[in-house]
């Protein structure tokens, strides 16, 4: 348990469905992280927030749409999806140092 | 450009034996690196770390060892134990750069120890 919690754990989606992952942590961490994780890739980040800000996106496509209402809490907003966007999505979380707390991450299938 | 590369997918090891994980790096700019390990239907969960200013840290059975100069990292285990058996990233972080945790990892290494 790593206080990042992530729902829902699997995800299964048409491609013109609109889907939205959540992420949640309490560990008073000021960054949150989307990573996304395909077969036999390493794992790639998304997008990052610091203190609710986006400071980056690692340039993902307009049909993932991150939303950070607060330092608590991520989310995901992903419609009309292709199915090579089939991965685990992973939610992170941390303070200034380089470490980063992970969720255990929702399986995404795109049919 | 994959700029953090673990060469080595899969690695076998007995129980009680030592395990040697490899992760190589290209950009100089990374000055903090990690090792995660992760289960099956789990999260990576952070293992240990090294900044560039170290060449060994050691935690329990666990040590890492940097060398700067090849741009190379290794994560010893000993001794291994079944229970070790998982996949092991590496990651690296140009801290000066950004700030928070913005991780380059490796492809990972399947590492399992048989009893």
């Amino acid at each position: 348990e790593t206080g990042v919690t992530q729902t829902p754990r699997h995800l299964v989606m048409g491609m013109t469905n609109k889907k939205s992952l959540k992420c949640e942590q309490h560990l008073g961490h000021n960054a949150m992280y989307w990573y996304k994780q395909s077969a036999k890739k390493p794992l790639e980040l998304m997008f990052v927030y610091n203190f609710k800000e986006q400071t980056e996106n690692n340039s993902v496509p307009s049909r993932f749409s991150p939303e950070c209402p607060n330092s608590s809490h991520l989310f995901l907003h992903l419609h009309t999806l292709q199915p090579e966007d089939s991965a685990l999505y992973l939610c992170a979380s941390g303070r200034d140092s380089a470490e980063a707390f992970f969720g255990q991450g929702t399986r995404l299938t795109v049919v | 450009d994959q700029q953090v590369k673990q060469n080595s997918p899969s690695l076998s090891v007995q129980e009680g034996r030592i395990s040697i994980l490899n992760c190589d790096y290209t950009n100089s700019m990374f000055d903090y690196f990690l090792w995660y390990k992760k289960y099956p239907a789990e999260g990576p969960t952070f293992l240990i770390s090294i900044s560039s200013i170290k060449d060994k840290n050691e935690d329990g059975r666990f040590t890492v060892f940097l060398n700067k100069s090849a741009k190379h990292l290794s994560l010893h285990i000993v001794p291994s134990q079944p229970g070790d058996s998982a996949v092991y990233f590496c990651a690296a972080s140009a801290t000066r750069l950004t700030s928070g945790s913005r991780l380059t990892f490796g492809e990972g290494t399947q590492l399992t120890v048989n009893p």
